[in-house]
Formats: C-alpha cells, sequence, structure tokens
C-alpha cells in the first residue's frame, strides 16, 4: 500500500519567518517524491523532487527538502516566508508502475 | 512552449448532459493523465494513458471515459453528467511514466454540474 499524509491543512507564518510543512509516506517501493505549489485559480507546479540521489533537494523560490528514509518524511522548509509564497502545497508519493499519491495539501498562510 | 493547455476554463451542465474537456501538450510527452480535485481530498486520478492508443483507468474512472489518438490530445468525456462530478479537472503530462519525472499541469477546467 502507498499512502502520503501531509500532517497539516493549514500553516500561518510571519512574512521573514521559517516555513515547515510536513509529509510523511508510506510505500512498497524506493519511491520519488515531490512537491508541488498552486496558487489560487491555477494548476499545480512542480518545487521539488527527490529521486534517490541526494537527500536534501533544493527546489524553486527557495525551498528546500530533506528525504528522511528512516522517519519516512519529506518535509518541505523555506528559511524566510515572502507574501508571494501563500498558497496550497502538495506532497506527492510516486512508487511502482503508475501509482502517483497526491497529499490532501496543506494550505499556507503568510501575515504581513 | 504553451506546456500543458486545458480547454474550457468554465463549464456549466445540467444534469444528463455530455460534453468533452480538452487537453493537449505540446512538449511529445508520453504520459498524460486527468485528475480531479475536491476540497480537502488532494487529487485523485481519473484516467491515464502512457502512449498514443493507450489508455487504462485510475482511482475514480465511473462516468469517465478517454482516448488517446495521437501524442499531443487526450480528452475526457463526461457521459451522462451528475452533481457528484462538480469538481475542478486537470491534465497533467509527463516526459515518461517511468518514477523520476514530474508532471507539467493544465491551469484546470472548473465544472458545475446543476
Amino acid at each position: 500500500a502507498q499512502s502520503v499524509t501531509q500532517l497539516d491543512s493549514h500553516v500561518s507564518v510571519s512574512e521573514g519567518t521559517p516555513v515547515l510543512l510536513r509529509c510523511n509516506y508510506s510505500s512498497s517501493y524506493s519511491p520519488s517524491l515531490f512537491w508541488y505549489v498552486q496558487h489560487p485559480n491555477k494548476g499545480l507546479q512542480l518545487l521539488l523532487k527527490y529521486t534517490s540521489a541526494a537527500t536534501l533537494v533544493k527546489g524553486i523560490n527557495g525551498f528546500e527538502a530533506e528525504f528522511k528514509k528512516s522517519e519516512t518524511s519529506f518535509h518541505l522548509t523555506k528559511p524566510s516566508a515572502h507574501m508571494s509564497d501563500a498558497a496550497e502545497y502538495f506532497c506527492v508519493v510516486r512508487g511502482g508502475y503508475q501509482k502517483v499519491t497526491f497529499g490532501t495539501g496543506t494550505k499556507l498562510q503568510v501575515i504581513p | 512552449n504553451a506546456g500543458v493547455t486545458q480547454t474550457p476554463k468554465f463549464q456549466v451542465l445540467k444534469t444528463g448532459q455530455s460534453m468533452t474537456l480538452q487537453c493537449a501538450q505540446d512538449m511529445n510527452h508520453e504520459y498524460m493523465s486527468w485528475y480531479r480535485q475536491d476540497p480537502g481530498m488532494g487529487l485523485r486520478l481519473i484516467h491515464y494513458s502512457v502512449g498514443a492508443g493507450i489508455t487504462d483507468q485510475g482511482e475514480v474512472p465511473n462516468g469517465y471515459n478517454v482516448s488517446r489518438s495521437t501524442t499531443e490530445d487526450f480528452p475526457l468525456r463526461l457521459l451522462s453528467a451528475a452533481p457528484s462530478q462538480t469538481s475542478v479537472y486537470f491534465c497533467a503530462s509527463s516526459y515518461s511514466f517511468g518514477e523520476n519525472y514530474g508532471y507539467t499541469f493544465g491551469s484546470g477546467t472548473r465544472l458545475t454540474v446543476v
């Protein structure tokens, strides 16, 4: 079985403070992991991906994520939040032939 | 380079009507798929295709049909619309169905069935 759990449905941070969006997964395979961002009324955009190379992955717009196999986690972080980061973020696991599972999303609010 | 183009952006249907949601990509991607997005449920896979002439069902295929006659196009057909099909629909494509590729998404079609 394969699953993704985004531990927070909503996260609120002040502008300029760190962002942490949490994601745990389970998979019978060695998975590929992705984070996508969705701004209001837009499609999803790929932020970053882990594909069994370096465990610390850097993405666009200053985001990064660390793959921790022992904790089955792939948390998304950013040192300093910007107003333009306000969006919904999806953690995705891809393991096995055609098996892709989306998390239920975390809405990030950035307070000025 | 347009990426993934979905039409229409908005649509209102009456129960029982049929319609086709269009999806086209210009990146020569092998893999194309349709998802629906509902509040609190993430994205759920409806149908997918690994190449022209090849399609398969995803997690929630009932009430939908697809075909893939060309690499570029992957239309989604609603056979007899129901209020439960009110959702936002996304088409996504990928260079390959291999595990290392992320998706390129279209901007979505917001469908309301009344």
